[in-house]
């Protein structure tokens, strides 16, 4: 069993505030990490798959980097706004096709 | 229509009854997976299949078992069900090319409760 963290476990923030968590990973037999999105009472909606060592992903106000050799990836959210209230989790995929998920990061943005 | 879905979305049961969680796709997919997710926890996964006659476990397989009945039909099974089993369980499919990153696709969850 392989150990994939995230922090901060839950996150506060005012809307328009620019955020940033957090996902470690095993830094070998790496294959792809994801990104993932939930929202309390829907499925899991992924947000990004990162593959190669310095890769950037953006999608609207959020981005993510990926550092394979040390093994984090950092999710950044610009000018957080309510709608971004969510769990964001991130998955370790492996060469054996084995994914692993951490506990989440969950964001709460008051208006 | 939602590509994965799940039967039923929540159910309560007793200590020692038999329980099958069913999952759906329409997306074609080759690949599914069977998770739970507890308070603090990360999803874990129990069983997963990468095709109707692949049948693999997964981190906590134990107490569990499934069955893939054809390629867009992945059953979870409690023989007994015990307290330690409520949680909230999600299925999940990803394509197998090699081209792909296996992006997982997740249905809405089955909340189990068991007493």
């Amino acid at each position: 069993i392989l150990n994939v963290e995230q922090s901060p476990q839950s996150l506060h923030v005012q809307e328009g505030d620019s955020t940033n968590f957090t996902c470690s990973f095993p830094s070998s037999n790496f294959y792809a990490l994801h990104w993932y999105r939930w929202e309390t009472a829907k499925s899991p909606e992924a947000l990004f798959v990162m593959t190669l060592n310095g890769d950037e992903k953006k999608k609207g106000r959020i981005s993510a980097t990926l550092n394979t050799k040390e093994g984090y990836s950092y999710l950044y959210i610009k000018g957080s706004q309510p709608e971004d209230s969510a769990t964001y989790l991130c998955a370790f995929r492996n060469n054996f096709n084995k994914f692993y998920f951490g506990s989440g990061t969950k964001l709460n943005v008051k208006p | 229509d939602a590509d994965v879905t799940q039967t039923p979305r929540n159910r309560i049961t007793k200590t020692g009854k038999r329980i099958m969680l069913e999952c759906s796709q329409t997306k074609g997919h080759d690949r599914m997976y069977w998770y739970r997710q507890d308070p603090g926890l990360g999803l874990r996964l129990i069983y997963y299949s990468f095709d109707v006659k692949d049948i693999n476990k997964g981190e906590i397989s134990d107490g569990y078992s499934v069955s893939r009945q054809a390629q867009a039909k992945f059953s979870l099974s409690l023989e007994s069900a015990i307290p330690n089993q409520t949680a909230l369980y999600f299925c999940a499919t990803s394509e197998s090319s090699r081209n792909s990153y296996n992006e997982q696709f997740f249905g809405p969850g089955t909340r189990l409760t068991v007493l």
